[in-house]
């Protein structure tokens, strides 16, 4: 069974530096993995998908690798501002009909 | 706007009482899919469905049922045999069925037990 870890489970940064958030998973038969940001009581937005054919993608300040041989995602979010502080979440999906299997997410906060 | 809508935001529930929480997307999106999310785990799986009258269950669906009648609607009954429904519920959507593509979720409904 697909488990997706994510560490650490909280996160303090001065605002401008580089965010770095990890998400391992143990089966490396994914169809690709998502990372998602989500605001307290809010639902979850989508941040960027990685297909498993990809090694990365980019969007604006967001960059996501994938090392599906080693099992692990990362995000990178450069020059950080307070706005950025939410819960990131990663997914994984292994299943041809769409299951995410979630990690339990970052919880981040940038401090001015 | 295109997007998915759910609704009510906040429901309370009495002890023995069945619920039904709505979702509504406007994406045209096949698949649609709930989740439940509990303080400090991640997203878990409660049923999904791929195309209008056809539904399967995820990893939690006991005290859990749903309905497929139209392809923009995917609501979900909490019924009386679900143990601990107090929880965050999140509804999504994807635009096919091919495992492939990104998957979206609505503002979520948070239902507590009294």
């Amino acid at each position: 069974k697909q488990e997706v870890t994510q560490i650490p489970a909280a996160l303090s940064v001065p605002e401008g530096e580089n965010l770095v958030l990890n998400c391992s998973f143990t089966d490396s038969a994914i169809y690709n993995l998502q990372w998602f940001r989500q605001d307290p009581g809010k639902g979850l937005t989508s941040l960027l998908l990685i297909q498993s054919s990809q090694r990365e993608q980019t969007s604006g300040r967001l960059n996501a690798s994938l090392d599906k041989s080693s099992g692990r995602s990362t995000l990178y979010i450069a020059a950080s501002q307070p706005g950025d502080s939410a819960t990131y979440l990663c997914a994984a999906r292994t299943d041809s009909w769409g299951k995410l299997q979630f990690g339990a997410g970052t919880q981040v906060v940038v401090t001015p | 706007d295109g997007g998915i809508t759910q609704s009510p935001k906040y429901l309370f529930r009495k002890e023995g009482q069945n619920v039904t929480l709505s979702c509504e997307q406007n994406l045209n999106h096949d698949a649609m899919y709930w989740y439940r999310q509990d303080p400090g785990q991640g997203l878990r799986l409660i049923y999904y469905s791929q195309i209008v009258n056809d539904f399967q269950k995820g990893d939690i669906a006991e005290g859990y049922s749903v309905s497929r009648e139209k392809k923009e609607s995917f609501p979900l009954t909490v019924t009386s045999a679900q143990k601990n429904p107090t929880a965050f519920y999140l509804c999504a959507s994807s635009i096919d069925r091919t495992g492939r593509s990104e998957q979206f979720f609505g503002p979520g409904t948070r239902l507590t037990v009294l």
